[in-house]
């Protein structure tokens, strides 16, 4: 079990500019979400996926961003058109299907990002 | 929708000293609660969960009790330790197909020796 991983661990890009990320989930969890961290804040869901499905979004997914997990396995997020205020901690988690463990997320360390 | 409330930081101990963080829940099902920790540098870690009412969660020597009746799930460790100084959250999954978790806004922890 080598964890959830996370590409890249801290990215700084021009306002204007897109940015795409990438999260490798623990193997055979089907289901993967990604948060969003500001500095003193708790993470905020964004959205959600199960296998290939992505199957809930949160308000907070704005049309800038998108989500995609291809073939069931890593997926990426990427934002469009970057704002300032989009700078913050992305984080990607992930759990099984299990009926009895699917409440459990295993966290990735997160991507970093400022957004100049 | 679903709301949790921690106890505000920053909170301070001496080595030693009894730790209690706060958190209470609003929920529309009947969710299952979370305490995270996240140490300096690092990511979120599972610290302990309960998926029912009365059922308590332990890991590390921390506990907290599932309380219905009251909304809370209030985090305790009997003798803080320099090393558990770091961010503590609570959070609660959503009871439908997702299970997405919402957070309280995060208390910071510091033991001093």
């Amino acid at each position: 079990d080598t964890g959830v991983s996370q590409d890249p661990r801290h990215k700084i890009t021009k306002r204007g500019q897109n940015v795409t990320f990438r999260c490798d989930p623990i193997s055979e969890h089907n289901r993967l979400y990604w948060y969003r961290q500001t500095l003193g804040q708790g993470p905020e869901f964004l959205t959600y996926f199960q296998n290939e499905a992505q199957l809930e979004k949160s308000r907070l997914l704005s049309d800038r961003f998108s989500a995609e997990r291809p073939k069931g396995s890593f997926s990426t997020l990427e934002i469009q058109r970057t704002e300032q205020g989009d700078s913050a901690m992305y984080l990607c988690a992930s759990s099984p299907a299990l009926a009895g463990a699917k409440d459990t997320q295993y966290f990735g360390p997160g991507t970093r990002l400022t957004v100049l | 929708g679903d709301s949790v409330t921690q106890m505000e930081g920053p909170v301070t101990l001496s080595e030693e000293a009894f730790l209690t963080i706060n958190c209470t829940y609003t929920a529309t099902g009947y969710p299952s609660l979370f305490w995270y920790v996240q140490y300096p540098g690092e990511g979120l870690q599972l610290l302990l969960k309960a998926t029912k009412a009365d059922d308590k969660g332990s890991n590390k020597g921390f506990e907290a009790t599932y309380r219905k009746e009251t909304t809370s799930f209030h985090l305790e460790k009997g003798s803080v330790q320099v090393s558990d100084s770091a961010v503590y959250f609570c959070a609660l999954s959503d009871p439908g197909s997702a299970r997405q978790l919402t957070f309280g806004s995060g208390t910071q922890l510091t033991v001093l020796p």
